[in-house]
């Protein structure tokens, strides 16, 4: 069964480094979206993208943060300069189409800022 | 905007036992999608069950159903013959039916820690 797969599991980085969390999503999906949980809260939605451009964000989602799809495949959310508060658990998530209500989860990026 | 209330932030269930896990919702939508999601301690998002809201009958998979009261904005979720594998965080969440890839993003609960007893 295709599945959305994120890479990697566990991310360590120092305060003020640049990090990139990476998505593939299942192939002939059209809409993707980053979501965190910080430990012991809600899910809460961050950005989601779809026609290779941000269709709507969060104000969570502000300039530290940017998504791209460089080559087809790959999704990404890169945090330019981490800080403590960034620590969570990033899922990605991708839909088919409009006609499809269920979106598919990745297993999560943990990501522990230090 | 909308959102999804979670009223219960822990329940316990004996195993083989019923429990039913309790959402609300404010939207001043009359199409959308409401969800169940299943987080065990791996925090997997894994999809438990999904009601559209034009559809009257209640969803059922297995043994997890819905009770999903349209005008009250309230909908639960029901585990019968609870298992060990069942205890987990359990989510509700909201979705538009409206156009245009920015309406398909959810807005969650804070979510339901479930222990099930043996």
């Amino acid at each position: 069964e295709p599945e959305v797969t994120q890479t990697p599991s566990h991310q360590v980085t120092q305060m003020g480094q640049e990090v990139i969390l990476r998505c593939v999503p299942i192939s002939n999906h059209l809409y993707f979206y980053w979501y965190r949980q910080i430990l012991g809260q809600k899910v809460e939605f961050l950005v989601s993208f779809y026609n290779n451009e941000i269709s709507e964000k969060s104000e969570i989602f502000d300039d530290q943060f940017s998504v791209e799809r460089p080559d087809g495949s790959n999704f990404t959310l890169k945090i330019r300069s981490t800080k403590l508060e960034d620590s969570a658990m990033y899922f990605c998530a991708s839909n088919p189409n409009r006609a499809n209500t269920e979106a598919f989860f990745g297993q999560g990026t943990r990501l522990t800022v230090v | 905007a909308q959102t999804v209330t979670q009223s219960q932030p822990e329940m316990s269930v004996q195993e083989a036992e019923t429990v039913t896990l309790s959402c609300t919702y404010d939207t001043s939508e009359s199409d959308y999608y409401l969800f169940w999601y299943k987080q065990p301690p791996s925090r997997q998002m894994i999809l438990v069950i999904r009601q559209e809201a034009y559809k009257q009958q209640n969803a059922t998979e297995n043994r997890f159903s819905v009770n999903f009261q349209k005008a009250a904005k309230s909908f639960s979720l029901k585990i019968s013959d609870s298992q060990l594998g069942d205890a987990a965080m359990y989510f509700c969440a909201y979705r538009s039916a409206g156009s245009g890839g920015s309406n398909y993003k959810l807005t969650f609960g804070k979510g339901t820690l479930l222990t099930v007893n043996p």
